[in-house]
């Protein structure tokens, strides 16, 4: 099955710097890459996600890229604010068959503080 | 995000004891998840459904049960062989269209074991 591996575990920036989380898969048939972030106490949230037919998605302060070839795909975040703190989780799904539910594999998460 | 609700916030288990966790959505969603959050870990996938009277098996299904008799409900139950139940599980649903994919999340239910 499909194998996440997500990286930094832990990243401090200081507002207004960048933050870049990492994450590689295993599976090359997944074409699905969403990015949730979860608040302290609060429930899971889509921020962005990008197909596989496409190498770059921008939402704002908010970019994804994707490398099918290395398989690996990163979130960019630029002018980080302090409510960028959060912990971010990426994932990563294949197709499986159409109008079927998606089995995301999450990776591990990662902690951003964004100190004032 | 407040047509998911789970219940309740957090619970408590005693040894051999089985407990059931709540889901339910108002969104007409086909799909419903349920979710495994440990620390340090991502989510895993424990049990979903696609459509009601049918689930399928995630990869950390041992130990668990659930069913889908309405399209609007999705309990767990956390059977005596689950040994080590202790954990944040959250409850998800989305539509079934290619184009989006989007889960939607309760606001989770922390167990722990007496």
């Amino acid at each position: 099955g499909e194998n996440v591996e997500q990286h930094p575990s832990t990243l401090s920036v200081q507002e207004g710097d960048s933050a870049v989380i990492k994450c590689t898969y295993s599976d090359s048939a997944s074409n699905y890459f969403p990015w949730y972030k979860q608040e302290l106490g609060k429930r899971p949230q889509l921020i962005i996600d990008i197909r596989s037919n496409v190498g770059e998605k921008k939402d704002q302060r908010i970019a994804v890229t994707l490398n099918k070839t290395a398989k690996h795909f990163s979130l960019h975040i630029t002018e980080t604010q302090p409510e960028d703190s959060a912990v971010y989780f990426c994932a990563a799904s294949n197709p499986g068959t159409s109008g079927s539910a998606r089995q995301l594999t999450f990776g591990s998460g990662t902690q951003l503080t964004v100190l004032p | 995000d407040g047509g998911i609700t789970q219940s309740p916030k957090y619970l408590f288990r005693k040894e051999g004891q089985n407990v059931t966790l709540s889901c339910e959505q108002n969104l007409n969603h086909d799909a419903m998840y349920w979710y495994r959050q440990d620390p340090g870990q991502g989510l895993r996938l424990i049990y979903y459904s696609q459509i009601v009277n049918d689930f399928q098996k995630g990869d950390i299904a041992e130990g668990y049960s659930v069913s889908r008799e309405k399209k609007e409900s999705f309990p767990l139950t956390v059977t005596s062989a689950q040994k080590n139940p202790t954990a944040f599980y959250l409850c998800a649903s989305s539509l079934l269209t290619s184009t989006n994919e989007k889960l939607f999340f309760g606001s989770g239910t922390q167990l722990s074991v007496l």
